[in-house]
């Protein structure tokens, strides 16, 4: 398996731009993460969906924040208008519900700079 | 709400043993003691779990105290690709709640 697979790798826009991420979980993983990197703060949890459904959005930081997971394979997390300070490394990654315990494995990340 | 606390950074000598504390004094009877370690410019990698009893696996040890009030990670022959932050998490094992990171220790390998 290739892992998770997000694209683009780096990005770099301007403020006020549309910025749209994506994903590709691992196939057969039932969860889906979306997470956000900066120095200040770490890693944060945004969102995350089971079998497609979103379950908890309560770390998306506002509206101009949205995530969708049109089916098993593929997610995106756009952001409209984008800010500088929504610059950052975005994580998407994915795990199995399987018997008792289960890990969450990590794509490569999308190093985002909003100008 | 931090959960587990680490020391903010370590070095460790090339072929000696790294030894990552971490105390989690609040942590339930049905949670988990997870870590995951991040090398520079990669996505967090899964090391290693373990509920109460010591666990090893290829790539660490997981020492847990019987109280289950602080772990140890043990890394038994440090090389420098072992120079990442790692993360000590804490978790129950059912559904799948989310993973709350700290801020980890960075451990750095010395030549």
């Amino acid at each position: 398996d290739a892992g998770v697979i997000q694209s683009p790798r780096h990005e770099v826009t301007e403020m006020g731009q549309e910025v749209t991420l994506r994903c590709k979980p691992i196939s057969g993983h039932d969860y889906l993460f979306w997470y956000r990197q900066t120095m200040m703060r770490g890693l944060e949890l945004l969102i995350y969906f089971n079998n497609n459904v979103p379950i908890d959005d309560s770390g998306m930081p506002e509206d101009r924040f949205s995530a969708k997971m049109p089916n098993a394979s593929f997610s995106t997390l756009k952001i409209q208008p984008s800010e500088p300070r929504d610059s950052a490394v975005y994580f998407c990654a994915s795990s199995l519900l399987a018997e008792s315990v289960e890990t969450q494995y990590f794509g490569p990340g999308t190093r985002l700079l909003v100008l | 709400d931090a959960k587990t606390t680490q020391p903010t950074s370590m070095d460790c000598a090339e072929g000696r043993a790294a030894n990552l504390p971490c105390n989690h004094s609040t942590i339930s009877g049905n949670e988990y003691v997870y870590w995951y370690r991040q090398i520079h410019s990669q996505g967090p990698q899964y090391i290693i779990h373990g509920l109460k009893n010591n666990e090893t696996n290829e790539m660490a040890s997981l020492i847990i105290t019987e109280d289950r009030k602080s772990s140890t990670l043990i890394l038994p022959h440090a090389t420098l690709r072992d120079t990442a932050v790692y993360y000590c998490i804490v978790r129950v094992d059912f559904g799948n709640e989310k993973l709350t990171f700290g801020t980890g220790t960075r451990l750095t390998i010395i030549p």
